[in-house]
């Protein structure tokens, strides 16, 4: 059965730093790797969507790695904003022929001015 | 464009009490899916979609009916609600299925919070 471990769980960081979100997943034979961005009371928006054969994406200040082989993706944000605080979810897509997505607990992150 | 719309928002239901949580799409996407949020569990798949007439069970299937009579709409109906059906439910929707993620990444709705007395 496929899990997926985010760590940390929660990340205080002043705005201007840059951060690494990591994610791990026990399974390596996936599709594809999503991070989602979460505001309270709000659904999920996809940021950044890494097939199985890339090494990473990047949107903007987003950049996002996966090593397939080891289970691991990081999401690494840039020079960051208090606009960035939300909860980051990452979910990878594999074990059935449709593609079950399954998703990590979170990272919770605040960014203070 | 409203994306994924899903009705209500809130609801409070008291235990044995059926309902039926709506969610639509107008992106014209083939797969839709439904997910449950819980504290420390985070989010499960319940059932999801290929098509009209076409749905199949996800992770957490029991308590939980679904039905995709038109490519819009993908209902979720609770059959007799049980306090640990007390979540929050997101509905989801995306052209091609997780697997063939491609350039199509999920689309979430707001989201349903459910209370079962």
């Amino acid at each position: 059965k496929q899990e997926v471990t985010q760590i940390p769980a929660a990340l205080s960081v002043p705005e201007g730093e840059n951060l690494v979100l990591n994610c791990s997943f026990t399974d390596s034979a996936i599709y594809n790797l999503q991070w989602f961005r979460q505001d309270p009371g709000k659904g999920l928006t996809s940021l950044l969507l890494i097939q199985s054969s890339q090494r990473e994406q990047t949107s903007g200040r987003l950049n996002a790695s996966l090593d397939k082989s080891s289970g691991r993706s990081t999401l690494y944000i840039a020079a960051s904003q208090p606009g960035d605080s939300a909860t980051y979810l990452c979910a990878v897509a594999g074990g059935t022929s449709y593609g079950k997505l399954t998703f990590g607990q979170g990272t919770i992150l605040t960014v203070h001015p | 464009n409203a994306g994924v719309t899903q009705t209500p928002k809130f609801q409070v239901l008291k235990t044995g009490q059926s309902m039926t949580l709506q969610c639509a799409q107008d992106m014209n996407h083939e797969y839709m899916s439904w997910y449950r949020q819980d504290p420390g569990m985070g989010l499960r798949l319940i059932h999801y979609s290929v098509g009209a007439g076409i749905t199949d069970q996800g992770e957490v299937p029991n308590g939980y009916n679904v039905s995709r009579s038109t490519t819009e709409d993908f209902p979720l109906r609770l059959l007799s609600a049980a306090p640990s059906q007390t979540s929050v439910y997101f509905c989801a929707s995306s052209y091609y299925p997780p697997r063939q993620g491609r350039d199509q990444p999920q689309h979430f709705g707001d989201g349903t919070r459910l209370s079962i007395l």
